[in-house]
């Protein structure tokens, strides 16, 4: 069966230090994974997908992710915090079906 | 360009009541996903529509929940008659390869 783990409920870090937001999935086959963010009141915005090639992959506001096929993660990364990337972060796979398995999510805390 | 809507953003119904959610893709798209999110766990996938067509529902929960496509533009879920259980956020997503979403519903049964 596939599924997808957010192990930390909230991560909280302080303004300018690197942040990661950890997840790790399971599926047979190679998949399709994906961050997406939400923000109070808002919809989900997607930050950036692996689908193939480079293990590090570039997406929106600064973040990156990495994935690690043996350890089977994709965390997330972002160099430098800011407060306004304090978020609800969701790590997502899907794996040619379309529909989309996500985790549990992960509150990000940015403290000045 | 208009990104997904939903409607109402937020709803409070009593227990066996009936609600009907709106969703209105984006333009052209013709994947239509349903997700809904309670108690804080993790967003678990409805069903898939591709046009007006039914794709994957396996996502249903139970035959209280009847979703539609009508000419493959907007989609209705519609709970009848409403559990506790069935509060959550309720996601409305639409892609012609990437999954944009919409802001959701707040359904709360009381």
């Amino acid at each position: 069966a596939q599924s997808v783990a957010q192990p930390e409920d909230q991560v909280n870090v302080a303004e300018g230090n690197p942040l990661t937001v950890k997840c790790t999935y399971s599926v047979s086959g190679n998949p399709y994974l994906f961050w997406y963010v939400q923000y109070p009141n808002r919809g989900l915005q997607f930050l950036l997908k692996y689908i193939t090639g480079d293990n590090l992959v570039k997406g929106s506001y600064g973040f990156e992710a990495e994935f690690n096929k043996s350890q089977t993660s994709f965390h997330l990364k972002k160099p430098s915090a800011l407060v306004s990337d304090s978020a609800l972060y969701f790590c997502a796979l899907t794996h040619n079906t379309g529909k989309l398995i996500f985790g549990q999510g992960t509150t990000l805390q940015v403290k000045p | 360009e208009a990104g997904v809507t939903q409607f109402p953003s937020h709803s409070v119904i009593e227990k066996g009541q009936t609600v009907t959610l709106r969703c209105d893709p984006i333009s052209g798209h013709d994947n239509l996903y349903w997700y809904r999110r309670v108690m804080g766990k993790e967003i678990k996938f409805l069903l898939h529509f591709v046009k007006e067509s039914k794709q994957d529902e396996s996502g249903m929960p139970n035959n209280r929940f009847l979703a539609e496509r009508t000419g493959g533009t907007y989609s209705t879920l519609k709970v009848q008659p409403a559990e506790l259980e069935d509060s959550g956020v309720y996601f409305c997503a639409s892609s012609q390869g990437e999954q944009y979403f919409g802001p959701g519903t707040r359904l709360t049964v009381t």
